[in-house]
């Protein structure tokens, strides 16, 4: 599969833990972002990296969220001290690449996230 | 502030009927919209665009500036159109993506 993949599908955890997702883009994509979605809604914008520069972020971003691109490829998503509130889908996209598809964001399947 | 607005949060129509799914936008710029559709058990995909002018799956969609709408359309809807449909706009080509609520259809037979 060489579309934009992310780890892990589900995750349980309880409230106060902490958890990371991890998302790989297409290869050759040099722009990633991190929306979250919750039922009933669209996804929302989280954060945007060009590269390794984390170069915007929602002010849904709270300051028990942080997200890194380290390398420029793959990046990471984590919740500290995670809330109820947190319960959602995170979803991951990623574009770039090729003149004729540059611009088109590709979303990964999501990693789901219950609190409990 | 960019919003985009999607009014119905379910569509119903029988097979072979026209489709219209509607979505209206606020935004002082000129913004590219999109659709996006979601498929059941798949993830969320690219169905559109109106700087391509182009019809997919035999929808089309067209920029209405004056009323700020980008309105999703079918002739002929089929069972395989079942899904959450997402309106959507940015206003540059590296920006996020604003989405609306979204819309699920769904086709009868």
């Amino acid at each position: 599969d060489t579309g934009v993949s992310q780890n892990p599908r589900h995750k349980i955890t309880k409230r106060g833990q902490n958890v990371t997702f991890r998302c790989d883009p297409i290869s050759e994509h040099n722009r990633l972002y991190w929306y979250r979605q919750t039922l009933g809604q669209g996804p929302e914008f989280l954060t945007y990296f060009q590269n390794e520069a984390q170069l915007e972020k929602s002010r849904l971003l709270s300051d028990r969220f942080s997200a890194e691109r380290p390398k420029g490829s793959f990046s990471t998503l984590e919740i500290q001290r995670t809330e109820q509130g947190d319960s959602a889908m995170y979803l991951c996209a990623s574009s770039g690449g090729l003149a004729v598809a540059k611009n088109i964001q590709y979303f990964g399947a999501g990693t789901r996230l219950s609190v409990l | 502030a960019q919003r985009v607005t999607q009014p119905e949060k379910l569509l119903s129509v029988f097979k072979g009927a026209p489709v219209e799914l509607k979505c209206n936008y606020s935004y002082s710029g000129s913004p590219e919209l999109f659709w996006y559709v979601q498929y059941s058990r798949q993830r969320l995909q690219l169905l559109l665009r109106h700087i391509s002018r182009e019809s997919i799956k035999g929808f089309t969609a067209d920029l209405n500036k004056g009323e700020t709408s980008f309105h999703l359309k079918k002739p002929f809807a089929q069972e395989e159109d079942s899904a959450m449909y997402y309106c959507a706009l940015r206003y540059s080509s590296a920006s996020k993506i604003i989405f609306g609520s979204g819309t699920r259809l769904s086709i009868r037979p």
